[in-house]
């Protein structure tokens, strides 16, 4: 079955630190994969999508993801992480006939 | 993209009463899509509307609990019915004037059942 993984329920990092969500997908053909962000009380936003191409994609706010198909992996980074950071982020998958989001991984920065 | 708007953002309702939650798009779009994230959780398909048809709904979800209208091209209804606090969530529009690929949000429904 398609499901989305987010290994990480929880992340605490230091104000300036660099950032890496985890993400991995099971599906058999690479779907289009997205990372989304949601500030408290929020919808969700996206930051950035993968359809095809360069495998490093460059998103909103900073960050980056990059596509690794042998790990079936997706993983979001940021260099320098900013206190406005903090929030919840959905890593989601499309196969072409439904969206799958995995659990989210919530992010602490502390100062 | 495509700019959501929901209403209302946040509501307190009674148990066994109703809310209807709006949802409104910048731009005509073929589907239009009902999410249900429960307190600490992911998000959970409730209900794929189409323009002119019955919405087709998620195993677990049924018409009568959650209706859902989708008069034109840009709006679209959920109506939680029968409350109770279970249904303390938050519901999330969603839509891709594109097609289908990406998907677009409003702010949520964050609704607390009392």
């Amino acid at each position: 079955a398609q499901s989305v993984t987010q290994p990480d329920i929880h992340i605490t990092v230091s104000e300036g630190a660099s950032l890496e969500l985890r993400c991995n997908y099971s599906y058999g053909a690479t779907p289009y994969l997205f990372w989304y962000v949601q500030s408290p009380g929020q919808g969700l936003q996206l930051l950035l999508k993968y359809f095809s191409g360069d495998t490093l994609v460059q998103g909103i706010k900073g960050f980056e993801a990059e596509f690794k198909r042998s790990q079936s992996s997706f993983n979001l980074r940021k260099p320098s992480v900013h206190w406005s950071d903090a929030a919840e982020y959905f890593c989601a998958a499309n196969t072409g006939n439904q969206f799958y989001f995995g659990t989210g991984t919530s992010l602490t920065v502390i100062p | 993209s495509a700019v959501i708007s929901q209403k209302p953002s946040r509501d307190i309702c009674q148990r066994g009463t109703s809310l209807t939650i709006q949802c409104q798009v910048d731009s005509q779009v073929t589907m239009m899509f009902w999410y249900r994230q429960q307190p600490g959780q992911s998000l959970t398909l409730i209900a794929t509307a189409n323009q002119g048809s019955e919405a087709t709904y998620e195993s677990g979800f049924v018409i009568d609990k959650f209706p859902i209208s989708r008069p034109n091209l840009t709006f679209s209804t959920l109506t939680v019915s029968n409350m109770s606090p279970e249904d303390s969530s938050i519901y999330l529009c969603s839509a891709d004037p594109g097609g289908g690929i990406e998907a677009f949000f409003g702010q949520g429904t964050r609704l607390t059942v009392v």
